[in-house]
């Protein structure tokens, strides 16, 4: 099993741009999340989903879109990259929201 | 406003020594409370979790103290190692959502 993947690790973006960080998992997991870490800040949730079809927001969702197809594949839309937005995302999985969650290896994002 | 407040923000412990890391929270809604351990360039990996209704969980040399009516739980790491220097995270569950600590960063000397 690849467990959770995430691309591109590492992008630079101009304010203003779009782009869609990508995350898989092979493992089968109804629960899916997204989040951001910035130092000093933790992890904060941006999205989560509970199943392919259903999404909801989570603390700090403004400026993000996320959508869910199929039970492996779990987007984050960026729709104009602000500065605000330079952060390090991490996806994560689970089997349910009580479970245990597996995390991605993460995207550097510098938004200038 | 954060929901989980985690300290300290970092913490130097000699090798063999015991490492603490407390949380608190306000939200009683919260029903599942897990630790994570991450390194430099890594995602975080689930190290511990507990549940409000048991005080105490323990694997190996990790344990969680959970005091319901304090709103508090806290890590321990007994015979801390150089291994074990990363950055742990506390979290709360509330309905599907988790809420992190700010992190803190173990250094334990050799």
């Amino acid at each position: 099993n690849a467990g959770v993947t995430q691309t591109p690790k590492f992008q630079v973006l101009k304010t203003g741009q779009s782009m869609t960080l990508q995350c898989a998992q092979d493992m089968n997991h109804e629960y899916m999340s997204w989040y951001r870490q910035d130092p000093g800040m933790g992890l904060r949730l941006i999205h989560y989903s509970v199943g392919a079809g259903i999404t909801d927001q989570g603390e700090v969702p403004n400026g993000y879109n996320v959508s869910r197809s199929t039970t492996e594949d779990f987007p984050l839309r960026l729709l104009s990259a602000a500065p605000s937005q330079t952060s390090v995302y991490f996806c994560a999985s689970s089997r349910g929201g009580i479970e245990t969650q597996y995390f991605g290896p993460g995207t550097r994002l510098l938004v200038l | 406003q954060q929901q989980v407040k985690q300290s300290p923000q970092s913490l130097i412990v000699q090798k063999g020594g015991i490492s603490i890391i407390n949380c608190a929270y306000e939200n009683t809604a919260f029903d599942y409370f897990p630790w994570y351990q991450q390194f430099p360039g890594k995602g975080p990996a689930l190290l511990i979790a507990i549940r409000p209704d048991v005080s105490e969980k323990k694997e190996g040399r990790f344990t969680i103290s959970f005091n319901k009516s304090a709103k508090q739980f806290s890590l321990h790491i007994m015979d801390s190692q150089p291994g074990d220097s990363a950055t742990y995270f506390c979290a709360a569950n509330n309905f599907n959502k988790f809420y992190f600590g700010s992190g803190t960063k173990l250094n334990v000397k050799p």
